[in-house]
């Protein structure tokens, strides 16, 4: 079984409704973080967080929310998609800031109509 | 904005060639990482490179970093068809969060 599982793994959704992506891992990491990334391009921070109370803004958070449910939880929500946050997005997590290599989902590809 | 940035984006290269891709960045950092990506799929870390460190090997992989230049170097050896993928590096500065580049996108030809 993979280690961090991301659902769903493709979505279409329209313009104004509220969508959440959602984020497993069985890693035990206690950091994880949430990523976009636009065709031909890298990756660009959202939001992460070191442990279940601590959240921190990215490079890029505005149109998004996150909740930390549990050490092995996170999920990502849109409020109100529009289709600029038509992306493939990405969850990660690593273990400790002594071992800071980051582990990916497979990825969600939303489309927003 | 992106710390690191890649060159070349996109490289062809025969099977058995070597294949190198170069990344710059512009602020001090911890360490450095590059992640491989095939189309579409989640990143793969492939080997870290810490500040006090200059080169470093994993497998057919190999890393050099000069920190008075703020670059990185990776080096593909004796390249296969499966390495097709795109290739990014990432630093790690205070914070500990991770920056990634653009990337470079390797084809290998068999």
């Amino acid at each position: 079984d993979a280690d961090v599982t991301q659902t769903p793994r493709n979505r279409i959704t329209k313009t104004g409704k509220r969508i959440m992506l959602e984020c497993s891992q069985t890693k035990g990491h206690d950091r994880m973080y949430w990523y976009r990334q636009d065709p031909g391009l890298g990756l660009r921070l959202i939001y992460y967080s070191f442990d279940v109370k601590d959240i921190n803004k990215g490079e890029i958070s505005d149109g998004y929310s996150v909740s930390r449910q549990a050490q092995a939880k996170f999920s990502l929500s849109l409020e109100s998609a529009i289709p600029n946050q038509t992306a493939l997005y990405f969850c990660a997590t690593s273990e400790s800031p002594g071992k800071s290599e980051q582990y990916f989902g497979p990825g969600t590809r939303l489309t927003v109509t | 904005s992106q710390q690191g940035e890649e060159d070349p984006q996109a490289l062809s290269i025969q099977e058995g060639e070597n294949a190198t891709m170069n990344c710059s960045y512009k602020t001090s950092i911890n360490n450095l990482q590059w992640y491989r990506q095939n189309s579409g799929r989640g990143l793969v870390h492939l080997i870290l490179i810490r500040s006090n460190e200059r080169e470093k090997h994993s497998g057919r992989l190999r890393v050099t970093l000069d920190t008075s230049k703020k670059s990185s170097s990776l080096l593909i050896t004796a390249s296969r068809a499966a390495d097709t993928a795109s290739y990014f590096c990432a630093t790690e500065a205070a914070g500990n969060k991770l920056t990634f580049g653009g990337g470079t996108r390797v084809l290998v030809k068999p």
